[in-house]
């Protein structure tokens, strides 16, 4: 699974634009890249997932450039309740786990 | 509610006891991890089961560790003679093969562990 490497920490202010980036020089051909969020004292949760180009969903978007060995976490119009940790992870496409291997993380601290 | 549940959510213990954790997956997922996360860090892959059959264990497993599926349904976690480098929270989190495996894994909200 790609090594990932991310900020430690970020801050932002409430209606802001969150732009969190995570470097996978080592992702192998079948990898996707996963974004968890993690709340204090809770399990991380499932954000979102692409291969390539842009993805969307209702809560973020995640943009991964051609030779896929960075991709870019962005959450729009931050609120106070985005605080929380953020998790940058390669897994494979066709697993043969499905274990993940989490780093440290960005921990998003937003200020009102 | 139909998510992953986890008990007790916490434990205090004195150093040297055993306890056990119990981790009831989304029902029907047949794989079960457990992983374990000390503050400030993300969260450590201890061990996975598909169905009965415990797959992979982390060399962070102990001897003094022991996880258990017996039935493919629950697991429990036990973890005797415990220690105060034990402390931490103990997350299960449960997924489904099949298809196109998203990498999506389903987490508890964790048992709490504190040892003195």
């Amino acid at each position: 699974l790609a090594k990932t490497t991310q900020p430690i920490s970020m801050d932002s202010y409430e209606g802001q634009e969150v732009n969190i980036t995570c470097s996978h020089n080592n992702i192998a051909t079948n990898d996707y890249i996963t974004w968890y969020q993690q709340f204090p004292s809770q399990g991380p949760r499932f954000i979102i997932q692409g291969y390539k180009t842009k993805v969307t969903n209702e809560v973020a978007s995640l943009f991964i450039p051609a030779d896929r060995k960075s991709s870019t976490l962005s959450l729009p119009r931050v609120s106070l309740s985005d605080t929380a940790v953020y998790y940058c992870l390669g897994s494979h496409g066709s697993s043969n786990t499905g274990k993940l291997i989490f780093g440290q993380g960005t921990t998003l601290q937003v200020k009102p | 509610d139909t998510g992953v549940s986890q008990d007790p959510r916490h434990k205090i213990t004195k150093r040297g006891q055993n306890v056990t954790f119990r981790c009831d997956p989304i029902s029907e997922h047949n794989r079960l991890y457990w992983y374990r996360q000390t503050l400030g860090q993300g969260p450590e892959f201890l061990t996975y089961f598909q169905n009965e059959a415990q797959l992979e264990k982390s060399r962070l497993l102990s001897d003094r560790f022991s996880a258990e599926r017996p039935k493919g349904s629950f697991s429990t976690l036990e973890i005797q003679r415990t220690e105060q480098g034990d402390s931490a929270m103990y997350l299960c989190a449960s997924s489904v093969t099949g298809g196109v495996d998203t990498g999506e894994l389903f987490f508890g909200e964790g048992s709490r562990l504190t040892v003195l």
